[in-house]
């Protein structure tokens, strides 16, 4: 059981908008800004797309944004591409006993 | 261009120890701010943090994890090891290596290895 809860799986049409919830504690999300979104396709390494809630790395498209609500974070993905498809992690700094939680990903599907 | 690269043996006996280095590139790894990561991913599950060290040497464990964990780092070899004790088959998985900001997220990763636990 992971620590940050995640939807197994959504999905939506190209052009659409999607938003993937991760849903963790007080200890966790909702007490500090430093929830990262990860993109992984099959058989590659995880990339970061959305650090610190709502920041975008370098190269990363202005498509793919975050958000906060309390215990809750969001990543959302507005004009849905083919290469969108993919699972996603979010990941949430949880104080110095265990610094570094998990959700337990998100598969995207494009229809 | 920050690049990371596991090794390691693929292979690793139950009640083994498996150990791995992730070497870096592009980059020293005694540069200050950043933390130096394992996370690994079952086949066909999700990622689970193992561990950090930083550049001061301090290090980081997943509880679940702390008893039969040991990070280190090589300065000399601009590199940094995991080792695991006592594995078991549930200890099967890719394994990874990471560039943390601190404990904010993960930058850089290398492309993962993945380690069989089996007899």
């Amino acid at each position: 059981q992971s620590a940050l809860t995640q939807p197994r799986s959504v999905s939506g049409s190209p052009g659409q908008s999607v938003t993937i919830s991760c849903t963790g504690t007080s200890s966790d999300v909702g007490g500090y800004n430093y929830v990262s979104w990860y993109q992984q396709h099959p058989g590659k390494a995880p990339k970061l797309m959305i650090y610190d809630v709502s920041k975008r790395p370098s190269g990363v498209p202005d498509r793919f944004s975050g958000s906060k609500s309390g215990n809750t974070a969001s990543l959302t993905i507005s004009g849905l591409q083919a290469e969108d498809e993919a699972d996603y992690y979010c990941c949430s700094y949880a104080g110095s006993y265990t610094p570094v939680v998990f959700g337990g990903g998100t598969k995207l599907t494009v229809l | 261009q920050l690049q990371l690269q596991e090794s390691g043996s693929g292979l690793v006996k139950p009640s083994q120890t498996l150990s791995l280095t992730c070497a870096v590139s592009g980059g020293s790894i005694s540069s200050g701010g950043y933390s130096w990561s394992w996370i690994r991913q079952p086949p066909g599950k999700g990622l689970e943090w193992i561990g950090y060290i930083y550049h001061s040497g301090s290090t980081y464990y997943n509880p679940s994890l702390k008893s039969r964990v040991t990070i280190s780092v090589d300065r000399s070899k601009n590199q940094f090891s995991l080792k695991l004790s006592s594995v078991t088959a549930a200890d099967t998985a890719v394994y990874y290596c990471a560039r943390g900001s601190g404990e904010r997220f993960f930058d850089y990763w290398g492309q993962g290895t993945l380690v069989t636990v089996s007899s």
